[in-house]
């Protein structure tokens, strides 16, 4: 257990409609990543948070959006969904930037 | 951009064998990253190589890191079944911690 968590953990939801992905980091932990991972286009970086800040951009789609709170749990939007976003996504966080990440058991978002 | 890129990508082994799986990155980086992924369960840390030349062993699985030639390696000794998994190797890149994955290794160790 890597002491990071994702809720929920499976989720099956039709094209056009719209999920919140949650995340709450280790304990102590400043930064946030999401990642997603399919069959297509492997394991990709989405964005980063810091301490609520966004810190850092990777190949997320404009559909897409995150956030952090101040209590540093963060949440990725999806929205007008499709069949492609199906995948599973990774959050993970570490103290900082440049130290190890721990990843989330992951959030299996299922688009019929 | 960064790029990574692992081979072999499917690796069938006996039990008792020895072999290494190979990464290889395009840019400049001094930061790498090796993961086990069992079958659609999350990432598992497995080694953490900070510096060029950094080896580290754990069990079965060693890892090493030549950052002069842009290329890790995980090498598996006498494998047995209970490594059967997806490996992956991660790059951070030096403009900041975002994590750049091949495209992982699944390995099957046979009895």
């Amino acid at each position: 257990d890597s002491g990071v968590t994702q809720t929920p953990k499976h989720l099956i939801t039709a094209t056009g409609q719209r999920v919140t992905l949650r995340c709450s980091p280790r304990s102590g932990d400043l930064s946030v990543y999401w990642y997603q991972q399919s069959l297509d286009q492997g394991l990709q970086f989405l964005i980063q948070y810091y301490n609520g800040e966004e810190r850092a951009k990777g190949n997320i789609l404009e559909r897409f959006s995150a956030q952090q709170f101040p209590d540093l749990h963060s949440e990725l939007n999806l929205s007008s969904l499709e069949l492609g976003d199906s995948a599973l996504y990774f959050c993970a966080s570490s103290v900082a930037d440049s130290y190890e990440q721990y990843f989330g058991p992951g959030t299996r978002l299922t688009v019929t | 951009e960064l790029k990574v890129e692992q081979n072999p990508l499917f690796l069938s082994m006996q039990e008792g064998k020895n072999y290494t799986i190979y990464c290889n990155y395009s840019t400049t980086s001094d930061r790498l990253y090796w993961y086990r992924q069992d079958p659609g369960k999350s990432l598992e840390s497995l080694f953490v190589l900070l510096s060029n030349g950094a080896v580290k062993q754990e069990g079965r699985l060693m890892a090493s890191l030549d950052t002069k030639a842009r290329l890790s390696t995980l090498h598996i000794t006498a494998a047995v079944h209970d490594l059967s998994a997806t490996y992956f190797c991660a790059v951070e890149e030096t403009s900041g911690s975002r994590l750049t994955f091949g495209e992982g290794t699944q390995l099957t160790v046979n009895p």
